[in-house]
C-alpha cells in the first residue's frame, strides 16, 4: 500500500525550460510534504518543503505547489540547469507519525 | 565535516553471514533513522530512535537489530543475511521526531551473494 506515488519514473527537459515533477498521496492525514534530490552514490538531500496550511512555497528556482483537495503536489524548477539532473523524491508525514513516507522517485535529465 | 556519515559504503558478503553498518551524526540531532531502498527504489523506514530510545520498528525481521549507544550514533546489525537483504541502506537524522526534514548519509550498498 504505497501512500505516496510518483507516477513518472523519468522526465527529460531542455536546459532553461521549466521542469515539473508530480506527486500524489492517498493519506488525507498527511500535513507536511518535502522534496528531496538525490545524485548517484549519495544520500538524498533536502530541497524544499511545504506545510498543509499553505498551497505554495518558493525558494529561488524551486517552487512547490500543494493541492489538498486533489491530494497532489508538484515541484517546479525554473529555469532548469544541467546540475538539476538527479532523482527527485517526494515525501510526506503527519504530525505525531514520526516518519517520512517516500515516493519511488522521478529521474530528471536536463539536456543542454 | 560530513553531517551524517555511515560506513562501510559497500558491503559484499555471503548468505548466512552477520554484518554491521555504522552511522554517526554531528548535527546534534535527537532523532536517527534507518531507511532501506529496495530494488524498486522505494525508500522505506526501518527504525527510528529518539534520544537513544526506539520509537519506530517498522515490521522488520528480527535478524535486523539497531543499537544506539548514544544520541549521535545508530548502528545496524544484521544476522544470517539473506539474498533479499541486498539493498541500499541509508542512515538519517533529524532535529526532532515529527515533521522535520531528514539529513541522510551517503548510503551503504549491501550485496548478499
Amino acid at each position: 500500500d504505497q501512500q505516496v506515488k510518483q507516477n513518472s519514473p523519468s522526465l527529460s527537459v531542455q536546459e532553461g525550460r521549466i521542469s515539473i515533477l508530480n506527486c500524489d498521496y492517498t493519506n488525507s492525514m498527511f500535513d507536511y510534504f518535502l522534496w528531496y534530490k538525490k545524485y548517484p552514490a549519495e544520500g538524498p538531500t533536502f530541497l524544499i518543503s511545504i506545510s498543509s496550511i499553505k498551497d505554495k512555497n518558493e525558494d529561488g528556482r524551486f517552487t512547490v505547489f500543494l493541492n489538498k483537495s486533489a491530494k497532489h503536489l508538484s515541484l517546479h524548477i525554473v529555469p532548469s540547469q544541467p546540475g538539476d539532473s538527479a532523482v527527485y523524491f517526494c515525501a510526506a508525514s503527519r504530525e505525531g507519525a514520526q516518519k517520512l513516507v517516500f515516493g519511488q522517485g522521478t529521474r530528471l535529465t536536463i539536456n543542454p | 565535516d560530513t553531517a551524517v556519515s555511515q560506513t562501510p559504503k559497500y558491503l559484499v558478503t555471503q548468505m548466512g553471514n552477520d554484518k554491521s553498518i555504522k552511522c554517526e551524526q554531528n548535527l546534534g540531532h535527537d532523532t536517527m533513522y534507518w531507511y532501506k531502498q529496495d530494488s524498486k527504489k522505494f525508500l522505506k523506514i526501518m527504525f527510528s530512535y529518539n534520544n537513544k530510545e526506539l520509537i519506530i520498528n517498522e515490521t522488520v525481521p528480527n535478524r535486523f537489530s539497531p543499537k544506539s549507544p548514544d544520541k549521535a550514533h545508530l548502528n545496524l546489525h544484521i544476522n544470517s543475511l539473506e539474498l533479499g537483504d541486498s539493498a541500499v541502506y541509508f542512515c538519517a537524522s533529524s532535529r526532532r521526531a515529527t515533521n522535520e526534514k531528514l539529513f541522510f548519509g551517503s548510503g551503504t550498498q549491501l550485496s548478499v551473494l
